[in-house]
């Protein structure tokens, strides 16, 4: 079974600015890939970056990198230089064996 | 165009009322999900399917019913026995078996029993 925890239902920034969303999360599968989605005013669910449990490397996106540390069941999602078009709610999940485990969302406001 | 199709967009449903909500996909993959969302909730699973005729509950499958006769489509119907129906559903698949893959979803269905 998987659990995900994002402890901040709201985060800003100002635009051009780092921000950085939390995400906790635990798992009793050892081979499991974790995943930040992007769900904009539209509603439509966007993958922003995907990350393999078992690759030390943190992903990278363009603007976008995650910070996992796999002992603290951490999975951090820092967005550089913010653009109006980063508002939006972003989910962290936890993929393994059968299901995607989503956390309760970070609603990010970009100020002008 | 290579994607997921829902319809209708927006749905009404009176009380006591089945209502199907469709999902195709044309991007040949062999899973095939169900969520909901509810405001402050998240994405929670309702039904998932890894391959054609075999389906799996997820967390919350009580009052929904789901079929996988065909792998482009994957129907959800909500029946009168669950309880609070209204809110936002989404379908996804994915490429394979198992949750280690990107998952591409489609635009939604918002339904409202009146």
């Amino acid at each position: 079974a998987q659990t995900v925890t994002q402890s901040q239902p709201e985060m800003s920034v100002q635009e051009a600015e780092t921000v950085t969303l939390s995400c906790t999360y635990d798992t009793s599968e050892s081979d499991y890939y974790l995943f930040w989605y992007k769900q904009p005013p539209s509603r439509q669910m966007i993958l922003v970056i995907r990350q393999e449990a078992y690759k030390q490397q943190n992903a990278t996106e363009n603007r976008f990198s995650v910070n996992f540390q796999k002992a603290a069941k951490s999975f951090s999602l820092k967005i550089s230089d913010s653009q109006l078009g980063d508002a939006a709610m972003y989910f962290c999940a936890c993929g393994g064996s059968e299901k995607l485990v989503f956390g309760k969302g970070t609603k990010l406001t970009v100020n002008p | 165009d290579g994607g997921i199709t829902q319809s209708p967009k927006y749905l009404f449903r009176k009380e006591g009322q089945n209502v199907t909500l469709s999902c195709e996909q044309n991007l040949n993959h062999d899973a095939m999900y169900w969520y909901r969302q509810d405001p402050g909730q998240g994405l929670r699973l309702i039904y998932y399917s890894q391959i054609v005729n075999d389906f799996q509950k997820g967390d919350i499958a009580e009052g929904y019913s789901v079929s996988r006769e065909k792998k482009e489509s994957f129907p959800l119907t909500v029946t009168s026995a669950q309880k609070n129906p209204t809110a936002f559903y989404l379908c996804a698949s994915s490429i394979g078996r198992g949750a280690y893959n990107e998952q591409f979803f489609g635009p939604g269905t918002r339904l409202t029993v009146l």
